[in-house]
């Protein structure tokens, strides 16, 4: 059963770059978006973006202009970068899945990375 | 961008009632809608998927229904693990966005 497992820094300051990467094990690579959810304190989830094994990128518009993913199919590994944070990235970072449904031709985020907290103070 | 509206927001039951949840789309977005329940400092969890398919592992005390803009978690018989936080989210086109989310807590 393929499991997330992430790790990144959890202290910056603001105007710093975010860097997460999320190692998958057990399971395939190819095939699959993945993806970037964040959580703000207290918040719901703001989905990031995603990329696939080949690199294809999608991102949130909110967030385009700062967020970059890359992926590293040799490690089976995936990367966040968010430049220019601010207290307003302050949140808990989950990589996750889009799991494909060929049949229902739809998708869904399971499973899910154990999330990274990440805060920005100067 | 597709907004996900649920309601309530926060709910409270007893063990063994039966809930419901509704999750409003701004579109039309078919059946692509799915749910996750999240508990205070864990991970989402995904319960169901394409609106009405129990994930595998999940209790079927779970139920989802609806399809177009309105749709609807169901949990049966309340047990005390149930009592968390759930979320609609949609994967009709991105960006793929949340229900604000709906926090459900022991009367």
């Amino acid at each position: 059963q393929v499991q997330l497992q992430q790790w990144g820094a959890g202290l910056l300051k603001p105007s710093e770059t975010l860097s997460l990467t999320c190692g998958v094990y057990g399971g395939s690579f190819s095939g699959y978006r993945w993806t970037w959810i964040r959580q703000p304190p207290g918040k719901g989830l703001e989905w990031i973006g995603e990329i696939n094994h080949s690199g294809g990128t999608n991102y949130n518009p909110s967030l385009k202009n700062r967020v970059t993913m890359s992926v590293d199919t040799s490690r089976e590994q995936f990367s966040l970068e968010l430049a220019s944070v601010t207290a307003a990235d302050t949140a808990v970072y989950y990589c996750t899945r889009a799991d494909w449904n060929s049949r229902l031709r739809q998708s869904w985020f399971d499973p899910w990375g154990q999330g990274t907290q990440v805060t920005v103070s100067s | 961008d597709i907004q996900m509206t649920q309601s309530p927001s926060s709910l409270s039951a007893s063990v063994g009632d039966r809930v419901t949840i509704t999750c409003r789309a701004s579109q039309n977005i078919g059946s692509y809608v799915n749910w996750y329940q999240q508990k205070p400092g864990k991970v989402p969890k995904l319960l169901i998927y394409a609106a009405s398919n129990v994930h595998s592992g999940v209790s079927s005390r779970f139920r989802g229904s609806g399809s177009g803009t309105d749709f609807i978690l169901t949990i049966d018989s309340l047990q005390p693990e149930d009592f968390a936080t759930y979320y609609c989210q949609h994967s009709y086109l991105s960006p793929y966005t949340f229900g604000q989310g709906t926090h459900l807590e022991i009367k």
